[in-house]
């Protein structure tokens, strides 16, 4: 069963570069033709779509976003990356991690978040 | 970019009721759209892909339809543990991009 999980500081000083990391077990990153994104849910509010990368290495952004954000894979490790620079407290918000496949594009499975708060 | 307008941001329905939430797209999406519930502290979990398919294990009283911008999500009979939040999503393909809806709180009256 295909498990993702988040990883990286749960605080991050305003100005400074957000990095993250998803964990894939149970499956590799590289073995099949899939996606991999982030999405974002500030506290009490909706969920947003920051980005995917395809399990080649190409990219997809948000638009909102796309000048900030930079989405990585080390199928090494079996993992993938996110850095979101130049963070304010808009920000702060619990990240996800997830998959889906080409023109099939649901999100399934999901990670269990993780929330950064942005603070000085 | 595709706008998603999902209405109401939040119901009251009592045990047993109907429960109706629509979805607009600010332009045609054809089928391209699914439907997530949420529990409080929980990762979304997929309940409708592509408009109308039920995804395995979700209870037959979840249901979707619709096509091109307007789309419906459905519980036949509200039951207390459906309390959520309710999210559509659509997908652009080419070049792919994907856009959440506002959301809908369902709380039992």
């Amino acid at each position: 069963q295909l498990q993702l999980q988040e990883s990286g500081p749960g605080l991050v000083k305003p100005s400074e570069t957000l990095s993250l990391t998803c964990t894939v077990s149970g499956g590799s990153i590289s073995s099949s033709s899939y996606y991999w994104g982030w999405i974002r849910q500030p506290p009490g509010k909706g969920l947003e779509w920051i980005g995917s990368i395809y399990y080649s290495g190409s990219t997809y952004y948000n638009p909102s976003l796309k000048s900030r954000v930079t989405i990585s894979v080390d199928t090494s490790k079996n993992q993938f990356s996110l850095k979101l620079s130049s963070v304010t407290a808009a920000d702060t918000a619990v990240y996800y991690c997830a998959r889906h496949t080409p023109y099939r594009n649901w999100f399934d499975p999901w990670g269990q978040g993780t929330l950064v708060t942005v603070s000085s | 970019d595709i706008q998603m307008t999902q209405s109401p941001s939040s119901l009251s329905a009592s045990v047993g009721d109907r429960v109706t939430i629509t979805c607009q797209a600010s332009q045609d999406i054809s089928n391209y759209l699914n439907w997530y519930q949420q529990k409080p502290g929980k990762a979304p979990k997929l309940l409708i892909y592509d408009a109308s398919n039920l995804e395995t294990g979700v209870p037959s009283r979840f249901s979707g339809s619709g096509s091109g911008t307007d789309f419906t999500f459905t519980i036949s009979s509200l039951q207390p543990e459906d309390i959520a939040t309710y999210y559509c999503q659509q997908y652009d393909n080419l070049p792919l991009q994907l856009t959440f809806g506002g959301g809908t709180k369902v709380e039992i009256k």
